[in-house]
């Protein structure tokens, strides 16, 4: 079935540098794609849609000149944390929808998540 | 209030057990419903989706009241393996464009 990948799995870096994160859609095209945030024992939380070709659309409180997102391609999706803070160690969740695959429902398949720390 | 809100369990039950988890969600605008599984550590992976009419998948059933705005699922006969959380999810727009994500109830199936 459809595949979505995150790279890296795991990162730790200081504070002050910048992280960046990859979303791929592997067997489809996405010209839509979500990042997600999830902090522990919390619920995720939408950060921004991510449109190929155009800006992110960003969620209400979530600042986007720290957390830069760039789709570049249709099945790539990048975004960056710059000057990394502590608070923003999390649990980083892509998404893209696959319009005519899954259960042919145009299922949403997430990333395997990306798990940032910052000391 | 939270938009979507779910009792955070623990549920912890032994196998065989029948279990039942219920979410209420805040936006009555809301057209699609979900229930997704969250493994430890890993990414949510969609379960099914709820229909009005209430629907089957094996040992999963999952129920809508919208009147109640009340979603509920239902696992009979737990495995082991069905130990997750189990993720109520809502969307106001129809499809998947802006999923809005319970904080999950957790199920523990012990020998």
């Amino acid at each position: 079935g459809a595949v979505v990948s995150q790279h890296p799995s795991w990162v730790i870096c200081k504070s002050g540098t910048s992280v960046k994160i990859e979303c791929r859609s592997l067997d489809f095209q996405a010209t839509t794609m979500f990042w997600y945030r999830q902090f522990p024992k919390q619920s995720l939380m939408l950060m921004a849609t991510s449109n190929e070709g155009s800006k992110a659309t960003y969620e209400q409180g979530v600042e986007k000149d720290k957390f830069l997102i760039n789709h570049a391609s249709l099945t790539l999706s990048t975004l960056t944390v710059t000057s990394a803070h502590p608070e923003d160690s999390s649990f980083y969740i892509c998404s893209a929808r696959d319009p005519g695959g899954g259960r042919g429902t145009g299922e949403l398949f997430f990333g395997e998540g990306s798990r940032l720390t910052v000391l | 209030r939270k938009e979507v809100e779910q009792d955070p369990g623990p549920f912890n039950v032994p196998e065989g057990a029948t279990v039942a988890f219920n979410c209420t969600y805040s936006n009555s605008a809301s057209q699609s419903f979900f229930w997704y599984r969250q493994d430890c550590r890993k990414e949510p992976k969609l379960l099914m989706s709820v229909y009005s009419s209430g629907n089957e998948d094996g040992r999963f059933t999952a129920q809508l009241n919208r009147a109640s705005q009340y979603i509920s699922l239902l696992i009979r006969d737990s495995k082991l393996s069905d130990s997750a959380t189990y993720l109520c999810v809502v969307n106001t727009n129809g499809g998947y464009n802006k999923l809005i994500f319970g904080a999950g109830t957790r199920l523990a199936v012990h020998p």
